[in-house]
């Protein structure tokens, strides 16, 4: 199993750009999200899915859109990028909402809007 | 949630075993205390959890205190690898969105 991939690595944008960062999993885990993490910060949740068809927002989803139309792919959609969305994105995966443990995070795709 | 404390940093021997402290005083009875850690430009990885009892898993061992205000991660035999930063964090197992959040950690140095 390749477990959860994320493409691209690196990403630089300008402000106003739009992008997809994609996110894959091969583990058939029906629970799927999206985190940004800043110096400081800590994790913080954009966007979740608990199936395919059916997303919900986190705590920071302004200027994000998600999809998700099969169990294995997650995309995060930048809007119109803005330098404040400078942050390294993790998608997850997991086989339940329930308990954290049986979260699986993905390498991370380092964003950087100018 | 409730809120934990680490130290912020703390240096161990290859070979030794590392005891990470984590005080949550404000915890609830129904929340469970989690540990994670974060190796450089990696994503977070899930090293254990318990509720109350002392739980073990082929990573490390996590002592909770009686009272429950607090625990320990023992990584029995610390690597190279184990460098990171490992985070305690204590909430309810089942949660709106599994959300997953970090405070500062502890950031580990695994010296040869």
């Amino acid at each position: 199993n390749a477990g959860v991939t994320q493409t691209p690595k690196f990403q630089v944008l300008k402000t106003g750009q739009s992008m997809t960062l994609q996110c894959a999993q091969d583990m058939n885990h029906e629970y799927m999200s999206w985190y940004r993490q800043d110096p400081g910060m800590g994790l913080r949740l954009i966007h979740y899915s608990v199936g395919a068809g059916i997303t919900d927002q986190g705590e920071v989803p302004n200027g994000y859109n998600v999809s998700r139309s099969t169990t294995e792919d997650f995309p995060l959609r930048l809007l119109s990028a803005a330098p404040s969305q400078t942050s390294v994105y993790f998608c997850a995966s997991s086989y339940s909402h329930r308990g954290l443990e049986t979260q699986y995070f993905g390498p991370g795709t380092r964003l950087l809007v100018l | 949630d409730a809120k934990t404390t680490q130290p912020p940093s703390m240096d161990c021997a290859e070979g030794r075993a590392a005891n990470l402290p984590c005080n949550h005083s404000t915890i609830s009875g129904n929340e469970y205390v989690y540990w994670y850690r974060q190796i450089h430009s990696q994503g977070p990885q899930y090293i254990i959890h318990g509720l109350k009892n002392n739980e073990t898993n082929e990573m490390a061992s996590l002592i909770i205190t009686e009272d429950r205000k607090s625990s320990t991660l023992i990584l029995p035999h610390a690597t190279l690898r184990d460098t990171a930063v490992y985070y305690c964090i204590v909430r309810v197992r089942e949660a709106a969105g599994n959300k997953l959040t970090f405070g500062g950690g502890t950031r580990v140095l695994v010296k040869p």
